[in-house]
């Protein structure tokens, strides 16, 4: 089935821009999620991106898809103490139902 | 609207007790997930429901676990017997079918069974 891998760990300085990648096993997945988790909360959608898009930007935050290497970024610039938090990608295979296929998750710590 | 709800926020339980975890989606949505996350295993997939019906309870860790879905506006998830390898934050998660497919999570439920 579908695999979906993160790194787990990414530290920055506040200010720096955070890179978080991703990477999938499923071609057929048609949309490509990101999901912010804080501290004692659920899963919150940030960002998403359609399979025929390379890349789409909403304020601070930039995600690029090659889909010719199955891998997804997430770039956040300007980053704030307030992004600390672990970032979930998630892919939403063609088959398989309606399941989406979250990561691990990275978590993010920015250095102050 | 309120979001997805989800009740209640803690549990602690002992071991071989029965828990029972509930979940109100939002109103409209057809598709209601539940999730278990743990620090080892990230965040599992239990089972999900369409209209009401379960599609997919391949995540379910056994027999133990069952859940139930009366009507468009509850959920049920409950464990019986519980054990302390059931610790864990259990999330319930609901979206509307079509565009974009996102998947709005409730708070979750913190549990622990000593």
């Amino acid at each position: 089935g579908e695999d979906v891998e993160q790194s787990l760990f990414l530290s920055v300085r506040e200010g720096d821009s955070s890179v978080i990648n991703c990477t999938y096993t499923d071609s057929s997945s048609t949309y490509l999620y990101w999901y912010k988790q804080e501290p004692g909360a659920g899963l919150q959608l940030l960002t998403y991106i359609f399979s025929n898009m390379d890349m789409k930007q909403d304020q601070r935050l930039t995600v690029l898809l090659n889909k010719k290497d199955k891998h997804l970024s997430l770039r956040i610039a300007d980053t704030q103490t307030g992004d600390s938090a672990i970032y979930f990608c998630a892919v939403r295979p063609n088959t398989g139902g309606f399941k989406t296929i979250f990561g691990a998750g990275t978590r993010l710590f920015v250095k102050a | 609207d309120a979001g997805v709800i989800q009740s209640p926020r803690h549990e602690v339980t002992e071991m071989g007790q029965e828990v029972t975890l509930r979940c109100k989606p939002i109103s409209g949505h057809d598709y209601l997930f539940w999730y278990r996350q743990t620090m080892m295993r990230g965040l599992e997939l239990l089972i999900y429901f369409n209209n009401n019906v379960p599609i997919d309870d391949s995540g379910m860790p056994e027999d133990r676990f069952s859940a139930k879905m009366p009507n468009a506006s509850f959920s049920t998830l409950k464990i019986q017997p519980s054990e302390p390898r059931d610790s864990a934050v259990y999330f319930c998660a609901s979206n509307p079918t079509g565009f974009s497919y996102e998947q709005y999570f409730g708070p979750g439920t913190r549990l622990t069974v000593t």
